[in-house]
Formats: structure tokens, sequence, C-alpha cells
């Protein structure tokens, strides 16, 4: 129980181009759902928190005009990185909150790797 | 300012013996712990959990304590497999002014179980 999805698991993509990454919870409703990116040897950075039907909440120094995020349905949230640039390669990890389980432990996707050239 | 911290960035067992993975932090208003274990390429996976009125969960051959008074808590993975070779993040949660419960994570501790 508690499968959480990410698609696409990895994308390469030009300088300037947008891209739409996908976290579904599979089994589970998540009324919160979380983004990271990690850098190579990096922890986790928690980007932004998405929140079904409303406005996600972003970190001190995320873009949000950069970092477009969508909590649309209980199991469907999605980043899309407008405008993309090379810097902003990265890892990037979708997590929910399963209410069922406790409000605390986060279920995470495996990730999507993304390369800007 | 690393509210969590993991001072060692690798550790090496061998198979069958303990395995000791530490974390501190500094936050006390954290009362939610966490670990997860991490493959290259892959989400973080839960192991266990424990709450800050707790100083011992346990799961299996996972163990974890947690000393308040030190702003220290441990996995204890015995015995250890070579499978269990993997990143090990520690996660401290706490009510951050709103319903949103966050994860601050430690940088992690590799761990390499040998044959």
């Amino acid at each position: 129980g508690a499968v959480v999805s990410q698609h696409p698991s990895w994308v390469i993509c030009k300088s300037g181009t947008s891209v739409k990454i996908e976290c579904r919870s599979l089994d589970f409703q998540a009324t919160t759902m979380f983004w990271y990116r990690q850098f190579p040897k990096q922890s986790l950075m928690l980007m932004a928190t998405s929140n079904e039907g409303s406005k996600a909440t972003y970190e001190q120094g995320v873009e949000k005009d950069k970092f477009l995020i969508n909590h649309a349905s209980l199991t469907l949230s999605t980043l899309t990185v407008t405008s993309a640039h090379p810097e902003d390669s990265s890892f990037y990890i979708c997590s929910a909150r399963d209410p069922a389980r406790g409000k605390e432990t986060q279920y995470f996707g495996p990730g999507t790797r993304l390369l800007v050239l | 300012d690393q509210q969590v911290k993991q001072n060692s960035p690798s550790l090496s067992v061998q198979e069958g013996r303990i395995s000791i993975l530490n974390c501190d932090y500094t936050n006390s208003m954290f009362d939610y712990f966490l670990w997860y274990k991490k493959y290259p390429a892959e989400g973080p996976t839960f192991l266990i959990s424990i709450s800050s009125i707790k100083d011992k969960n346990e799961d299996g051959r996972f163990t974890v304590f947690l000393n308040k008074s030190a702003k220290h808590l441990s996995l204890h993975i015995v015995p250890s497999q070579p499978g269990d070779s993997a990143v090990y993040f520690c996660a401290a949660s706490g009510r951050s002014g709103g319903s949103n419960y966050k994860l601050t994570f430690g940088k992690g501790t590799l761990l390499t179980v040998n044959p």
C-alpha cells in the first residue's frame, strides 16, 4: 500500500522549453503532496507543498512562476518547470501523505531525472 | 543552518553485524522522526518512525532510538544484510504553523554491507 508513481522517470529537453512532471498516489487519496529536488550527493530539499484544490505553498527561494504546481485531484499533482535552463537539471521527487497512515509519514515516488541541454 | 545532521557520510559493516546510523537535530519543535532508505536514481522508501513521546520503536531488524535530551536518534539494523546497502536519510517533522507536516532531511549516510 501507499504507492506513489511519477512520470516521466527521466526527461531531456532543450533550454527554454517547459517540462511537466506528474505525481500520482495509486492506492490512496492524498490531500497533500510535496515536491523535492535533490542535487548529486545532497539531501532532499523541499520545494513546495501542494494541497488539493488550493494554491501550493512554496519554500523560500523557490520561484513559484518558474515551478508551477497544480494539485487538481486527490490522486494527482503536477510540477511544470517553465523555461527550463541547465541549472534546473536535477532529480525531482514527489511525495504524498496518506491520511489513513498518519499525518507525518510521507511516501515517495521514484523520482524524475531532468537534464536540460 | 542545518537542522538535521547526519555527520557520518558513510559507514561500512560486515554482513551479520549491527549497523548503527546516527542523526542529530537542533530544532526542539520537531516531534516526529523518520528514517528512509534510498537507492540511486530512486525515491526514498519509508523504513521506520518514532514519535517524540517514545524512546524506542522496533520493526523487525530495524530499531530506532530517540534521546530527546541529547537531540539524537539512531537507527540500528541487525543483522545487517548486503541488500541493506543504500543511503539512509534521517528526517524530522514538526508542525509549522499549519496543517502541513513538512519533513526536514539530513544529508544521508551511505551504508555498505560487505558479504
